[in-house]
């Protein structure tokens, strides 16, 4: 059974920074390439950022390119998203999910975390 | 860079057909896949079509999906509407020129 479970979350003030990591299992985690999402309060899903299978590809939306990195640790099964200069409109509840498909253009997010919420505010 | 653009809500009464439209603003809808996801509230996205009209397991064949290249946008229709369709449901698609994958605002499923 996959799962994907993060952790990290929480409250921040604007500038500072945070990590949140999401542990996976149930599925050869090398293999897949990942993404983290958010959905802000009131607001729809966004799509942050994605790595591949091996980490040498990654990938960010325009409105945190610069402030934040993703990376995963595949022998431990984890992925991260460093989040620096955090502002307000960052605060929403992050999820991890697991891309499914053959070729970039075809990647869509097959598994989902539960979400971790993260405030940023003073 | 393109949007996609859905209706903010859409509601209709139980054992009825439902239509959520997601309209891509540039390039064509048929240039990349179209996926569409479902938002109960409190829980995390699920995906109910995938490549515009494909049901990943264990999604009921009440819901499907196509694309209309006139109107240059994509569509999940829900049969049979059952209380528990209600949530938010998204579109998806990839964007080659960046890359990064877009989701459409989402449109809220009220069912009464």
């Amino acid at each position: 059974e996959v799962q994907l479970v993060e952790s990290g979350g929480g409250l921040v003030q604007p500038g500072g920074s945070l990590r949140v990591s999401c542990a996976a299992s149930g599925f050869p985690f090398s293999t897949y390439a990942m993404s983290w999402v958010r959905r802000a309060p009131a607001k729809g899903l966004e799509w942050v950022s994605g790595i591949t299978g091996g980490g040498g590809s990654k990938y960010y939306a325009d409105s945190v390119k610069g402030r934040f990195t993703i990376s995963r640790d595949n022998s431990q099964n984890i992925l991260y998203l460093q989040m620096n200069s955090l502002r307000a409109e960052d605060t929403a509840v992050y999820y991890c999910a697991k891309y499914v498909g053959s070729g970039t253009p075809r990647w869509r997010f097959e598994y989902w975390g539960q979400g971790i919420p993260v405030t940023v505010s003073s | 860079n393109f949007m996609l653009t859905q209706p903010h809500s859409v509601s209709e009464s139980p054992g009825k057909t439902v239509t959520i439209s997601c309209t891509r603003s540039s390039g064509s809808i048929a240039s990349n896949y179209v996926h569409w996801y479902q938002q109960r509230p409190g829980s995390s996205p699920t995906n109910v079509i995938y490549e515009a009209n494909q049901r990943p397991s264990g999604v009921p064949d009440r819901f499907s999906g196509s694309i209309d290249s006139s109107s240059n946008s994509a569509s999940l229709t829900i049969s049979g509407l059952k209380t528990e369709d209600e949530a938010d449901y998204y579109c998806l698609s990839y964007d080659s020129s960046n890359p990064n994958w877009v989701f459409g605002g989402g449109t809220k499923l009220s069912v009464l």
